[in-house]
């Protein structure tokens, strides 16, 4: 059974920071693993995708790494912003059987001015 | 197109009443989903639907919850004589084929559910 794990579970830092967000997963036999964004009592807004077959994706200050043999991933943020401040949540698409997402518990950031 | 469209955005409801929430996926999407999130969660898979056929639930699905997804547009998820443990975040995806990478999931905004 597929399980996510993100580390830390909270994080505060000022303005200007760069900071890395962490994701662990136990079965490395995934499509592709996404990184969301969640606003206080709001949806999920899609980060970025990487496939299983790829080494990092960006989208402007935003950076997604993925090492699927060690079953890890990381969201890079640089530059924070107080615009940043919200839940991060990372999620695997596993291959065979049940294909769904599952997702970790998330990361709530507070990007303090 | 404007994505993944949830109705309502927040339900309060009393305990015992049943409950009915709406989802509108992305049109030429093919996979709707369910999924649950309680605060301080990550979200947690309720069901999903390929088309018409609802191909898997969870056992987090009890008896008093049922989804349909009729003629494979939109679905709908109720939950009968609902209990104070069914307060949650209801959100509902699609995605636009059956399995890939390079296919990810896009969310709704959700529908808020309070039982009191």
């Amino acid at each position: 059974k597929q399980e996510v794990t993100q580390i830390p579970a909270a994080l505060s830092v000022p303005e200007g920071e760069n900071l890395v967000l962490n994701c662990s997963f136990t079965d490395s036999a995934i499509y592709n693993l996404q990184w969301f964004r969640q606003d206080p009592g709001k949806g999920l807004t899609s980060l970025l995708l990487i496939q299983s077959s790829q080494r990092e994706q960006t989208s402007g200050r935003l950076n997604a790494s993925l090492d699927k043999s060690s079953g890890r991933s990381t969201l890079y943020i640089a530059a924070s912003q107080p615009g940043d401040s919200a839940t991060y949540l990372c999620a695997v698409l596993t291959q065979g059987g049940s294909e769904k997402l599952v997702f970790g518990k998330g990361t709530k950031l507070t990007v303090n001015p | 197109d404007t994505g993944v469209s949830q109705d309502p955005r927040h339900k309060i409801t009393k305990r015992g009443q049943n409950v009915t929430f709406r989802c509108d996926p992305i049109s030429e999407h093919n996979r709707l989903y369910w999924y649950r999130q309680t605060l301080g969660q990550g979200p947690e898979f309720l069901t999903y639907f390929q088309n018409e056929a609802q191909l898997e639930k969870s056992r987090l699905l009890s008896d008093r919850f049922s989804a349909e997804r009729p003629k494979g547009s939109f679905s709908t998820l109720e939950i009968q004589r609902t209990e104070q443990g069914d307060s949650a975040m209801y959100l509902c995806a699609s995605s636009p084929r059956v399995t890939g990478p390079n296919y990810g999931y896009t969310f709704g905004s959700g529908t808020r559910l309070t039982v009191v």
